[in-house]
């Protein structure tokens, strides 16, 4: 069964590194979506991508947080400059109609 | 802001009991869906619900969406041991260009003792 691929699964960095947290979306998918989960809290919407633009993105996608498809298969989010409480799960995830989306399995971020 | 909440967020019975986990809102949703996720691992989708009233069934476990698509419960008979793990449910916002941003509620952490 096609699945969508985050690496690395878990990353330990210093405050103030930046991070780039890498995805392979499902290969005929259009939309392309990162969430987080603190630990303990919901998991919580960050950004849409589609049509190689954001869609949408929520506060805490701030100017700290970018993304990109730089080629066909990949899609990465990147952290400028990191902060303790960006400590989280990213989850990547994709769909090929908008709403029904199939998730990575997640890369932690552990920031020090 | 769109809040889902879920309920109960901790659930122990034993093999065989039936269950209902149950999600909430004051807001309207375009669909509403129901994952189960593993430790280490991302949430999986087991149903999404589109239609206020529609039931849908996946073996032991039935969904529903609420007449104003404002809740959704889950139900499952006859609970059994590999049914253990964290349920979520998250609605997809109504209209506008609203992509894929889910709200998420809290989560249900259910526990089947044999």
């Amino acid at each position: 069964e096609p699945e969508v691929t985050q690496t690395p699964s878990h990353q330990v960095t210093q405050m103030g590194q930046e991070v780039i947290l890498r995805c392979v979306p499902i290969s005929n998918h259009l939309y392309f979506y990162w969430y987080r989960q603190i630990l303990g809290q919901k998991v919580e919407f960050l950004v849409s991508f589609y049509n190689n633009e954001i869609s949408e993105k929520s506060e805490i996608f701030d100017d700290q947080f970018s993304v990109e498809r730089p080629d066909g298969s990949n899609f990465t989010l990147k952290i400028r400059s990191t902060k303790l409480e960006d400590s989280a799960m990213y989850f990547c995830a994709s769909s090929v109609s908008a709403n029904v989306l199939t998730f990575g399995a997640g890369s932690r971020l552990t920031v020090l | 802001t769109q809040l889902l909440e879920q309920s109960p967020q901790f659930l122990s019975i034993q093999e065989g009991e039936n269950l209902t986990v149950y999600c909430n809102s004051s807001s309207v949703f375009s669909s509403l869906q129901w994952y189960r996720q593993e430790p280490g691992e991302g949430p999986v989708l087991l149903v999404t619900v589109v239609t206020g009233g529609e039931v849908k069934k996946l073996k032991r476990l039935t969904f529903q969406f609420g007449d104003a698509r404002k809740d959704s419960s889950l139900h499952i008979t006859a609970a059994q041991p590999g049914d253990t793990g964290l349920y979520l449910c998250a609605g997809a916002h109504a209209g506008g260009t609203s992509y894929g941003k889910l709200t998420f509620g809290q989560g249900t952490i259910l526990t089947v003792h044999p």
